[in-house]
């Protein structure tokens, strides 16, 4: 089974600055990660994924994550943020190649992201 | 290309009715998951289906079932319905299933449902 841990509930930032958010999983399984952002009252959009290879990905709206295998971690940056980044932001997780496995993401809690001008 | 479409956005039932929701995916996708996202216990897998067979399924009790049909399209029906059933309901649809390389999962916009 998989967990992942949301280390941050909310993330208060000032527009401009960086910011990070930070996801720790639990696996004994090797397995995919994702980062999601959820608006108000919508669905859940991809920022970016890891697959396999380089382990910091980029992905939409200048964010960045890198996977630290060793650590468990799949930390989400940008390095400048907009008031238009408000939002909650998931982290997720698959294992390969399904299985029991099919089409199930297991989420973190969720961290929300609050740009102040 | 149209997104993930799910109906309808908002609903209101009872205590003790049912309710079928429907997720139209992305054409060409196969795979349709389902999620309950809830403040409480947050984004919880509900089942996957590929090519109308259900391949895996959550911890949820056997109110909660679905269906897909030859068309990708899905439903997912909750019967005697409880207050905690109250939550969005996430559709996702994706070529094959999450976790095989390069599949990825594209969210509906959910079915917001209210039991009174």
């Amino acid at each position: 089974a998989q967990s992942v841990t949301q280390l941050d509930s909310q993330v208060p930032v000032f527009e401009e600055a960086p910011v990070e958010l930070r996801c720790n999983y639990s696996s004994s399984v090797s397995v995919y990660l994702f980062w999601y952002v959820q608006y108000p009252n919508q669905g859940l959009q991809l920022l970016l994924k890891y697959l396999s290879g380089s382990t910091l990905v980029k992905g939409i709206n200048g964010f960045e994550a890198e996977f630290n295998k060793s650590q468990t971690s799949f930390h989400l940056r940008k390095p400048s943020v907009h008031i238009s980044d408000t939002a909650e932001y998931f982290c997720a997780v698959t294992p390969w190649a399904g299985g029991t496995s099919y089409g199930k993401l297991t989420f973190g809690q969720g961290t929300i992201l609050t740009v102040h001008p | 290309k149209a997104g993930v479409t799910q109906t309808p956005r908002y609903l209101i039932k009872t205590r003790g009715q049912q309710v079928t929701l429907s997720c139209s995916p992305i054409s060409g996708h196969r795979s349709v998951s389902w999620y309950q996202q809830t403040p409480g216990q947050g984004l919880q897998f509900l089942f996957e289906y590929f090519s109308e067979t259900q391949r895996n399924k959550g911890n949820f009790p056997g109110r909660f079932s679905g269906r897909q049909f030859s068309n990708s399209r899905s439903e997912m029906n909750v019967s005697t319905l409880e207050l905690g059933d109250s939550a969005l309901y996430l559709c996702a649809s994706s070529l094959a299933a999450v976790g095989h390389q390069n599949t990825e999962a594209f969210f509906g916009q959910g079915t917001r449902l209210t039991v009174v």
